[in-house]
């Protein structure tokens, strides 16, 4: 299993570029989350998916939008990218959100908004 | 104020230290207390999670959480250079939806 993937690893983007990162997982869970990840600020949670065909907003959504595109996929993605969003982002995965289980990270996204 | 506080060090031990790590919290609605591992340029993995104030232990790790405090500990024994890394305290709660709240991470070295 390769868990939790993520595309790509690095990215540059200029002001207003759009582009839109992509996450996988193959551990057959229904819920997904994307996090930035800013020093001194901890993980944050940008948009989370509870199950296929439904997302919600989480800490920090402004600025992005979100696809849950099956079980196994869900996308973010970045319309009109600013300088505020240079960060790492990771996506995660657990098996169902109404009760706990383990959130599984993916290796993250660099971003660099110039 | 932040829901979960922790002390971004960076702090530096020999190796075989005893290290302490810690984390307050705001919120007593907090159901779940974990710790995650973040080696550099990767994801965060769980380390340990607990419930209930009092202890657990793995191995060399030991998890603390204090409810009536608003406090949570990591402590490693007899650490090692691999355990260099970032360490991040995490709080849950469960309310229709799982809410993971970090702090914002203690980045450690273990000096051999």
């Amino acid at each position: 299993n390769a868990g939790v993937t993520q595309t790509p690893k690095f990215q540059v983007l200029k002001t207003g570029q759009s582009m839109t990162l992509q996450c996988a997982q193959d551990m057959n869970h229904n819920s997904m989350y994307w996090y930035r990840q800013d020093p001194g600020m901890g993980l944050r949670l940008i948009y989370y998916s509870a199950s296929e065909g439904t997302t919600d907003k989480g800490e920090v959504p402004n600025g992005y939008n979100v696809s849950r595109l099956n079980k196994r996929e869900f996308s973010l993605r970045l319309e009109s990218a600013a300088p505020s969003q240079t960060s790492v982002y990771f996506c995660a995965s657990t098996l169902d959100l109404s009760s706990y289980n383990e959130q599984f990270f993916g290796p993250g996204t660099r971003l660099t908004v110039l | 104020q932040k829901e979960v506080e922790q002390d971004p060090g960076p702090l530096s031990v020999p190796e075989g230290a005893i290290v302490s790590l810690n984390c307050t919290y705001s919120n007593s609605a907090f159901q779940y207390f974990m710790w995650y591992r973040q080696y550099s340029r990767k994801g965060p993995e769980l380390l340990m999670y607990t419930y209930s104030s009092g202890n657990k232990e793995d191995g060399r790790f030991t998890a603390q959480v204090d409810k009536s405090s608003k406090y949570i500990s990591l402590f490693i024994r007899d650490s090692q250079p691999s355990d260099s890394a970032t360490y991040l305290c995490a709080m849950l709660i469960i309310q229709g939806a799982q809410k993971l709240v970090f702090g914002q991470g203690t980045r450690l070295t273990i000096n051999p």
